[in-house]
């Protein structure tokens, strides 16, 4: 079992509706929960960063951490074309260290 | 506002040469990460140092070594190139604030091995 699982993708929403993107970890003591977005061929972009459960919101996007069920999500609301990119979960180990990365979802938002 | 600088963005290399990449944090942060990332894969660690101290250490092969210096810029050399160490490398800056370690990363440098 991968430390940090996404599904692959790609998820398709269309223009103006909610992108709902998942990640699960597995090490139950992880404190520090973020999501990049990444274009092809650049690098991470910080989006998001969560380290209490509950929900997070930051302008059109909202991270909820649930650490009894270990599982982390991300929703952009009112999606656009231009959010279309790789979503990457990452876990930080508590040495703080090192990030763990989820494998990505690629979203695809369509006009 | 100032975010990671990496040199050179482009490098090419013939096997078994030899590459230097460099890494500038961004001001005021104290810890370096280093990641490669190959194609259709996720970013994977290689190494971290805190205040010039190496932190960490991931699946950085033999042949690669790094260091920061006292200005905390780092360095990130590679030795005996491999057609197979083709990738992006990045190096992220944060500051260590437990547990807030927000990593932001530079441009990263593309490396073709050929």
């Amino acid at each position: 079992q991968k430390e940090v699982e996404q599904n692959s993708g790609p998820l398709s929403v269309p223009e103006g509706a909610i992108a709902s993107l998942n990640c699960t970890y597995s090490d139950r003591v992880s404190q520090s929960f973020f999501w990049y977005r990444q274009y092809s061929g650049k690098s991470p972009e910080l989006i998001m960063s969560i380290y209490s459960n509950g929900d997070k919101e930051d302008g059109r996007f909202t991270a909820q951490l649930n650490k009894a069920s270990q599982y982390v999500s991300l929703l952009i609301r009112d999606s656009q074309p231009s959010d279309s990119a790789t979503y990457l979960c990452a876990v930080c180990n508590n040495a703080g260290n090192m990030l763990t990365f989820g494998g990505g979802t690629r979203l695809m938002v369509k006009p | 506002a100032a975010g990671v600088i990496q040199s050179p963005r482009h490098l090419i290399k013939e096997k078994r040469e030899t590459a230097t990449l460099k890494c500038y944090p961004i001001p005021r942060h104290d810890t370096v990460y280093w990641y490669q990332q190959g194609p259709g894969q996720d970013p994977q660690f290689l190494i971290s140092f805190y205040e010039k101290m190496q932190s960490d250490k991931g699946s950085i092969p033999d042949r690669f070594s790094a260091q920061q210096f006292s200005d905390y810029h780092s360095e990130l050399n590679m030795s005996s190139l491999e057609l197979g160490d083709s990738a992006l490398y990045f190096c992220a800056s944060s500051l260590f604030i437990l547990p807030y370690y927000e990593q932001y990363f530079g441009p990263g440098t593309r490396l073709t091995v050929t």
